[in-house]
């Protein structure tokens, strides 16, 4: 079993629309979470972190996490096409591990 | 300022022949990072340096060597380069140990 499974879409919405990005673990130890987001052929990019269960909100971006659930999402509203990107998951305590990211399309 | 910066961008190479990759970050950052990333866009991290030292080396082929002139530079070489070593690879650099990690724009390596 691999330590994070995402989907890896592809996922397209129409602008406007609000995306749901998920990512689930297996490892019950795993304690920091974060979103990557990843433009064509560009390096990835810190989008937002967190250390506990909850939600977390930074602008029209929405981190949550559920520790009971071994589970964590990236919601987006009202999406723009500038959003389009692959969007990584990484998770761990000592280590990190990656999803295999998502990538996104947003049309006009 | 570019924060991480790679070099170079672009290395295509036939079987058997030995490259580097430079990484440079200005950052400050105690840790630096190696990941690979396949055409499936999966990200795996290689190897970190903190301080000089090595503290993660994932099964990695020892065809591949990652040496640290000092905390602001990871250099990756590859001996003997094969076709399945095709891929993109990125360093990044962090503050603290895993955490926050600001990553290069990428060298994409083509072995033919």
């Amino acid at each position: 079993q691999k330590e994070v499974e995402q989907d890896p879409g592809p996922l397209s919405v129409p602008e406007g629309a609000i995306v749901s990005l998920n990512c689930t673990y297996s490892n019950s130890a795993f304690q920091y979470f974060m979103w990557y987001r990843q433009y064509s052929r560009k390096g990835p990019e810190l989008l937002m972190y967190t250390y506990s269960s909850g939600n977390k909100e930074d602008g029209r971006f929405t981190a949550q996490v559920d520790k009971s659930s071994k589970y964590i999402s990236l919601f987006i509203r009202d999406s723009q096409p500038s959003d389009s990107a692959t969007y990584l998951c990484a998770l761990g305590r000592n280590q990190f591990y990656f999803g295999t990211g998502t990538s996104l399309t947003v049309i006009p | 300022d570019t924060a991480v910066s790679q070099t170079p961008k672009y290395l295509v190479t036939q079987m058997g022949n030995d490259k580097s990759i430079k990484c440079e970050q200005n950052l400050g950052h105690d840790t630096m990072y190696w990941y690979k990333q396949d055409s499936k866009k999966f990200l795996k991290i290689m190897f970190s340096y903190n301080n000089k030292e090595l503290i993660i080396n994932e099964t990695v082929p020892n065809r591949f060597s990652p040496k640290s002139p000092d905390k602001a530079h990871l250099n990756l070489h590859i001996n003997s380069l094969e076709l399945g070593d095709s891929a993109v690879y990125f360093c990044a650099s962090s503050q603290v140990r895993d955490y926050e990690q600001y990553f290069g724009p990428g060298t994409r390596l083509t072995v033919t």
